[in-house]
């Protein structure tokens, strides 16, 4: 099957700095890239869709400015939380679609703490 | 947002038991898509299904379509530790790029 990949798998950053997270689709390319929130024991949270070489679209209550979303081709996207706080903490997973029937393919999702 | 009823939430069975669970929509969707996701990882595509009324299976799972386009199940046979984790069901409900809709999940516990 088709393969996502993010890094890092884990972050420890202090609060008010910045986090780059990075996701790439290795093996295909992805026309979508879709960004993701789990909290402990719950279901998944679409936080934004991008598409390549156009701007995110965000769900709402979902700050853009503090989470960055830059799709710059068709195999990496890139999240940033900027200014962090102890409660962006969480479970952040990227999702990748594309093939020929458009499938969606998660990444390994990247832990992020804030302290 | 827009979310499917997905049964039950969570399931105790004996090893070598068969497992049933499933999702209902208040809408018809195109695509049915069946995740596990293990602890600290993300989800993984288990099966996939495009066509009312499809069948297919991967392995000890077999998982349908419903033909109201708004259900689907997915069966596990013959269960082993390693099938422990959580079952996601997902949907879409039009072509193009529209963000798949998620059940809460299910969560698998098998004991030896």
């Amino acid at each position: 099957g088709a393969v996502v990949s993010q890094h890092p798998s884990r972050v420890i950053c202090k609060s008010g700095t910045s986090v780059k997270i990075e996701c790439r689709s290795l093996d295909f390319q992805a026309t979508t890239m879709f960004w993701y929130r789990q909290f402990p024991k719950q279901s998944l949270m679409l936080m934004a869709t991008s598409n390549e070489g156009s701007k995110a679209t965000y769900e709402q209550g979902v700050e853009k400015d503090k989470f960055l979303i830059n799709h710059a081709s068709l195999t990496l996207s890139t999240l940033t939380v900027t200014s962090a706080h102890p409660e962006d903490s969480s479970f952040y997973i990227c999702s990748a679609r594309g093939g020929g029937r458009g499938e969606q393919y998660f990444g390994p999702g990247t832990r992020l703490t804030v302290t | 947002g827009q979310q499917l009823n997905q049964s039950p939430q969570s399931m105790f069975i004996q090893e070598g038991e068969d497992v049933s669970m499933n999702c209902t929509s208040s809408s018809i969707f195109n695509t049915w898509l069946w995740y596990k996701q293990d602890p600290g990882e993300g989800p993984v595509l288990l099966i996939a299904l495009y066509k009312a009324g499809e069948l297919t299976s991967n392995g000890r799972l077999t998982a349908q379509f419903g033909i109201t386009r708004k259900d689907s199940f997915l069966n596990i046979s013959a269960s082993i530790p390693s099938d422990v984790g959580i079952y996601f069901c997902a949907g879409r409900n039009l072509l193009g790029n529209t963000p798949l809709v998620f059940g809460k999940g299910t969560r698998l516990s098998v004991i030896a």
